[in-house]
């Protein structure tokens, strides 16, 4: 399958600073991503959908002005946790749609914990 | 909210065949059935999709009631490495996919 990278795959940082979380198609090209939050022993949480060029669009009750999404090229996707806090601490994961296919491909995650 | 209903946990027992179900009951003609696996602390690993027909890959196969309102992933000869918790997830390819609360399948030795 397609493979999606995350980078970092982990980060700590202390209350009040931003955090950029990269998301990479290594192999494709990807029009479309997405970004997921999960909490510990939850199920993923959508985020908020990423458009090439275009502004992302959020899920309901996710603050766009906190969670800044930028899908300047075909293979990057960066999502900016902006003035982090400990409630934001969460395994954050994207995926990429592969182009004409029907199917989606999983990065690796981020773990971000904020202290 | 996820549109399909599954098992919360579910033990096998290695070796032997796991046939992990899901019901999907309001699944629209042009939404297909998705499978995606998680293992502890890392991304959903993708693992099959179909539409109406029977699909089978090196890792599972896929079998879709004929009404489409239920399906059944089936891990041939499950290992330990096959514990994980599995999504089952209905959608149209382009669109986003939205997670339930998935099968905690346990590979017993």
């Amino acid at each position: 399958g397609a493979v999606v990278s995350q980078h970092p795959s982990r980060v700590i940082c202390k209350s009040g600073t931003s955090v950029k979380i990269e998301c990479r198609s290594l192999d494709f090209q990807a029009t479309t991503m997405f970004w997921y939050r999960q909490f510990p022993k939850k199920s993923l949480m959508l985020m908020a959908t990423s458009n090439e060029g275009s502004k992302a669009t959020y899920e309901q009750g996710v603050e766009k002005d906190k969670f800044l999404i930028n899908h300047a090229s075909l293979t990057l996707s960066t999502l900016t946790v902006t003035s982090a806090h400990p409630e934001d601490s969460s395994f954050y994961i994207c995926s990429a749609r592969v182009g004409s296919r029907n199917e989606q491909f999983f990065g690796p995650g981020t773990r971000l914990t904020v202290l | 909210d996820a549109k399909t209903t599954q098992p919360p946990s579910m033990d096998c027992a290695e070796g032997r065949a796991a046939n992990l179900p899901c019901n999907h009951s309001t699944i629209s003609g042009n939404e297909y059935v998705y499978w995606y696996r998680q293992i502890h602390s890392q991304g959903p690993q993708y693992i099959i999709h179909g539409l109406k027909n029977n699909e089978t890959n090196e890792m599972a196969s896929l079998i879709i009631t004929e009404d489409r309102k239920s399906s059944t992933l089936i891990l041939p000869h499950a290992t330990l490495r096959d514990t994980a918790v599995y999504y089952c997830i209905v959608g149209e390819g382009a669109q986003k996919l939205v997670f339930g609360q998935g099968t905690r399948l346990t590979i017993n030795p």
